[in-house]
C-alpha cells in the first residue's frame, strides 16, 4: 500500500479556502486517491476521491497533478463546522481495506 | 434511510471482563467491516465480511478477539477476557456488495474503557 505524508495540523479563518497537500510518492497505476474527514466523536465520512487531474463536488475540490505523486484536497470557503481531521488515503480498494494515516487536524477560527 | 449503527456508545469494564459490541450496517450492504483506533494510534482496519461469511481478517489482534454475523445482517465483536490494551474507539462500516470504491460508511464507534 502506499504511504502517505500529509501536515499534522493547519489553522484556518472562517471565509478562507483551506488546501491540505498529501503526498504518496510510490503510488501505484491502479491506487486512487480518496480523502475522508472525521468529526470528534463521529466516525469517518467519505469526501472526495479522484484518479488524476481534477475532481469537484459539493463538499472539496481534489487536485492531482500528471505524476500523481501528490494530491491536493480543496476546502473553499471553511466555516467552523468544518473543524475535523482530514486523512488522505491511497489504494486500490480491492476488498475495500482503506489504511488511515494521522490525518491533518484543521482548526477553523472565527 | 438509517446510517450504520452502534451500540453501546461507550462501555466500561474492568481488565478480565468481556464485552460485546454491536453493529448494524446500512440496508442491504453485503459489506461489513470493523476497525478500531486505541489510545492514540490511527485507525486500524480488524476484519472484513460479505454477508456472513469472513472476507478478511488479518487485522484481528489475537484470539481474545470474536466477531460474528449471523444470517448476514448485524455483527458482533466479543472481546474477551478484555486487556488494557484493548481500550480504544471500535468503529463499524459498511459497503455495498459489488462496490469496491474505497468509499465506507462509518457508524459513530464504540468507545470501550477497559480499567
Amino acid at each position: 500500500l502506499a504511504k502517505t505524508t500529509q501536515p499534522i495540523s493547519m489553522d484556518s479563518y472562517e471565509g478562507q479556502e483551506v488546501n491540505i497537500t498529501c503526498s504518496h510518492n510510490n503510488i501505484a497505476t491502479n491506487d486512487y486517491i480518496t480523502w475522508y474527514q472525521q468529526f470528534p466523536s463521529q466516525g469517518p465520512r467519505f469526501i472526495i476521491q479522484g484518479y488524476k487531474t481534477k475532481v469537484t463536488n459539493e463538499v472539496a475540490s481534489l487536485f492531482i497533478p500528471a505524476d500523481r505523486k501528490s494530491s491536493t484536497l480543496s476546502l473553499p470557503r471553511v466555516s467552523l463546522s468544518d473543524t475535523a481531521v482530514y486523512y488522505c488515503l491511497v489504494g486500490d480498494w480491492v476488498g475495500n481495506k482503506l489504511t488511515f494515516g494521522g490525518g491533518t487536524r484543521v482548526l477553523v477560527k472565527p | 434511510e438509517a446510517g450504520v449503527t452502534q451500540f453501546p456508545s461507550h462501555s466500561v469494564i474492568e481488565k478480565g471482563q468481556t464485552v460485546t459490541l454491536r453493529c448494524d450496517p446500512i440496508s442491504g450492504h453485503d459489506n461489513l467491516y470493523w476497525y478500531r483506533r486505541v489510545m492514540g494510534k490511527e485507525i486500524k482496519f480488524l476484519l472484513h465480511f460479505v454477508k456472513e461469511s469472513k472476507q478478511d481478517e488479518s487485522g484481528m489482534p489475537n484470539n481474545r478477539f470474536l466477531a460474528e454475523r449471523t444470517g448476514g445482517t448485524y455483527s458482533t465483536l466479543k472481546v474477551q477476557p478484555a486487556e488494557l490494551e484493548d481500550s480504544g474507539v471500535y468503529f463499524c462500516a459498511s459497503s455495498h456488495r459489488e462496490e469496491n470504491t474505497g468509499e465506507l460508511f462509518f457508524g459513530e464507534g464504540s468507545r470501550l474503557t477497559v480499567l
